[in-house]
């Protein structure tokens, strides 16, 4: 079936630094992919998505890039600040099956920003 | 300004009560979802909807039920909490099939059972 991995987490880093977050996922077909933040004591936030092979999403200053033959989402950004810290989560939404539209996401990823 | 409300944001129970958790949202979304959180972060699906009077079981079993008698409503109920229900429950809705619509999430309740 369709799912979703991405890298364990907590990440910590310094302010400024660069931050890349890994996504893979398997699925049938086309899934469109998502990625989510959610800030403490908030619910989740769409951060970008990408909805073809080759798209990117950007919001932010976060990239990622739908990469079909590495099946892979990769979440980016040049330089955090201590205002990124949260849980990032990946996502890909079920064309197919009785679940039609049912986002499948990851387990998701800590990350703390340092000043 | 949030679009999906969810009340109460904090909850705490005894063992035994029945509880209501409220989800409401104002953007005519047709499908709407709760989500189970554990303390690790990871999110399970336990219920959906399509619309009104349609409710399904998500990916996670659960002794919850939902209702959906009006479009903006999707409230999630439990006839006798345990303290295995304790836990942050998100409520979120899409619209329906638009080549993977995003979701729309409250800020969730946060419920302890003692």
């Amino acid at each position: 079936g369709n799912s979703v991995t991405q890298m364990e987490g907590p990440v910590t880093l310094s302010e400024e630094a660069f931050l890349t977050i890994n996504c893979t996922y398997t699925a049938t077909g086309y899934p469109s992919l998502f990625w989510y933040v959610q800030y403490p004591g908030e619910g989740l936030q769409l951060l970008l998505k990408a909805t073809k092979a080759d798209d990117k999403g950007s919001n932010k200053g976060f990239e990622a890039t739908y990469r079909k033959e590495t099946t892979s989402f990769h979440l980016e950004k040049g330089s955090v600040q201590v205002s990124d810290s949260a849980v990032y989560f990946c996502a890909l939404s079920d064309h197919y099956g009785g679940s039609q539209g049912n986002l499948i996401f990851g387990k998701g990823t800590k990350l703390s920003v340092k000043p | 300004e949030a679009d999906i409300y969810q009340t109460p944001r904090y909850l705490v129970i005894g063992t035994g009560k029945k509880i209501t958790l409220e989800c409401s949202q104002t953007m005519g979304h047709d499908k709407m979802y709760w989500y189970q959180q554990d303390p690790g972060m990871e999110l399970h699906l336990i219920h959906y909807s399509y619309g009104v009077n349609s409710t399904e079981k998500g990916d996670l079993s659960s002794e919850s039920t939902v209702s959906r008698i009006r479009t903006e409503h999707f409230p999630l109920t439990l006839e006798s909490a345990r303290p295995s229900h304790t836990s942050q429950y998100l409520c979120a809705s899409s619209a329906l099939y638009q080549g993977g619509s995003p979701l729309h999430f409250g800020n969730g309740t946060r419920l302890t059972v003692t």
